[in-house]
């Protein structure tokens, strides 16, 4: 089974601030998805990669197949950021494990940025 | 808005009680899925239906129900819930199967 580790767990930062997800995963992937959920509990998907780097706004998203690692970056942060980052990755059908979709979430990064 | 509607986006239920939840998409997506997420857990996905075909059910409780009368309409019946089953459930959709889904809001669901 694929474990999804996200931290850091919690994260405060002033607006502005240039922030810093972290995702680790422990088998081969196809996919790995970044997804953004606020206190209302709607789900936003952000980014679907497999390799290299993807932009959008002020989000940058970036993974390392190797090191079985990727980052969700914010620029120039702003309150209306605040929400939880969600992790999840697609696995090989041999390594799904849980998810019958071969879909592995981790538990979150609760993010606050403060004016 | 992400084009996955739910309703209601809050249900108080007692455990005898036999309620509803809907998902409506008009994507033109063909698999819909049901995910829970409970206080401090990740998503668990529930039911996957492809072409209005149950494809997956993982390994859920009877008393959760799915139907999907067509490919724009996912329901969730529930009947004889148990106060631990209190979560938000959350719907998805997306163009093919096992591709990138779009949410919806969820349902605030608290069993009493």
């Amino acid at each position: 089974k694929n474990e999804v580790e996200q931290s850091p767990q919690n994260l405060t930062a002033q607006e502005g601030e240039f922030i810093t997800i972290n995702c680790s995963y422990s088998v081969g992937i196809s996919a790995l998805h970044w997804l953004q959920q606020h206190p209302g509990g709607g789900i936003v998907s952000l980014f679907m990669l497999s390799s290299g780097k993807k932009k959008h706004g002020r989000l940058i998203a970036t993974i390392n197949i190797q090191e079985k690692h990727s980052s969700l970056h914010i620029t120039a942060s702003h309150p209306r950021d605040s929400a939880v980052y969600i992790c999840a990755v697609r696995s090989y059908l041999m390594y799904s494990g849980g998810g019958a979709d071969g879909l592995t979430f981790g538990k979150g990064t609760h993010l606050i940025i403060q004016p | 808005e992400t084009g996955v509607t739910q309703t209601p986006r809050h249900l108080v239920m007692g455990m005898t009680n036999k309620k509803s939840l809907k998902c409506e998409q008009h994507l033109g997506h063909n698999a819909m899925y049901w995910y829970k997420q409970s206080a401090k857990k990740p998503l668990e996905l529930m039911f996957v239906y492809s072409l209005e075909e149950r494809v997956e059910n993982n390994s859920v409780p009877s008393r959760f129900s799915p139907e999907c009368p067509n490919s724009s309409h996912l329901f969730l019946h529930l009947h004889t819930l148990q106060p631990e089953d209190s979560a938000l459930y959350l719907c998805a959709s997306s163009q093919v199967l096992y591709t990138e889904a779009f949410f919806g809001q969820g349902t605030r669901l608290t069993v009493v």
